[in-house]
């Protein structure tokens, strides 16, 4: 069963644009994690962010994470082309052996 | 040039056969996996493994078998008993299976049965 679902499926902005993913999941989790895939690739660790955390940055990156609304955003900010992707949230799941639990993804199209 | 490697990038199968797909890593991790991606959808995980010799099902095992003979290497074997094999396959590694550690993936293996 799939814990996160990223919305919305699909984001197409032009460059320079800020974009925003979210990811909700349903239950307690002791982190969660942001991968990117480009189309037929396989997946690249962007970000992790603990349960105790709300927010974290790494470059153009911010992730937010809300425990209680059981929720996450990803904002990439001043996009560029080469950010195309899809953007997947996966949380481990403390009633499976802590096994990772990826959602749908996000296919994100930015124009130049 | 540490990584993980996955071959064929392509692979066709008539249906009724057995094929293998091969995973190797050089990033000395202890815990590898096995999820299978279609169009549209998330990762869906087959199989783990945290050690050498031992391995575990995840949420959709029936069909698929592998083995973890060597600490580098967890070949995933889609039976014919697997009935919508076409897909693409992902392997990855962590430096153990704790949930804090990131994933890294391999560049995918995408299945045709014919």
């Amino acid at each position: 069963s799939q814990q996160g679902e990223e919305d919305p499926q699909a984001l197409s902005i032009q460059e320079g644009e800020n974009a925003t993913m979210n990811c909700s999941y349903k239950t307690s989790i002791n982190n969660l994690q942001w991968y990117r895939q480009n189309s037929g690739r396989g997946l690249v660790h962007l970000i992790l962010i603990r349960s105790n955390e709300r927010e974290k940055h790494s470059g153009r990156l911010r992730v937010t994470l809300d425990t209680s609304k059981k929720s996450s955003s990803l904002l990439i900010t001043a996009s560029r082309a080469a950010d195309t992707a899809s953007y997947f949230c996966a949380t481990d799941d403390s009633s499976v052996n802590n096994d990772m639990r990826f959602g749908a993804g996000t296919r994100l199209t930015v124009k130049p | 040039d540490g990584g993980i490697t996955q071959s064929p990038k392509y692979l066709f199968r008539k249906e009724g056969q057995n094929v293998t797909l091969s995973c190797e890593q050089n990033l000395n991790h202890d815990a590898m996996y096995w999820y299978r991606q279609d169009p549209g959808q998330g990762l869906r995980l087959i199989y783990y493994s945290q050690i050498v010799n031992d391995f575990q099902k995840g949420d959709i095992a029936e069909g698929y078998s592998v083995s973890r003979e060597k600490k580098e290497s967890f070949p995933l074997t889609v039976t014919s008993a697997q009935k919508n094999p076409t897909a693409f396959y992902l392997c990855a590694s962590s430096a153990d299976k704790s949930s804090y550690n990131e994933q890294f993936f391999g560049p995918g293996t995408r299945l045709t049965v014919l």
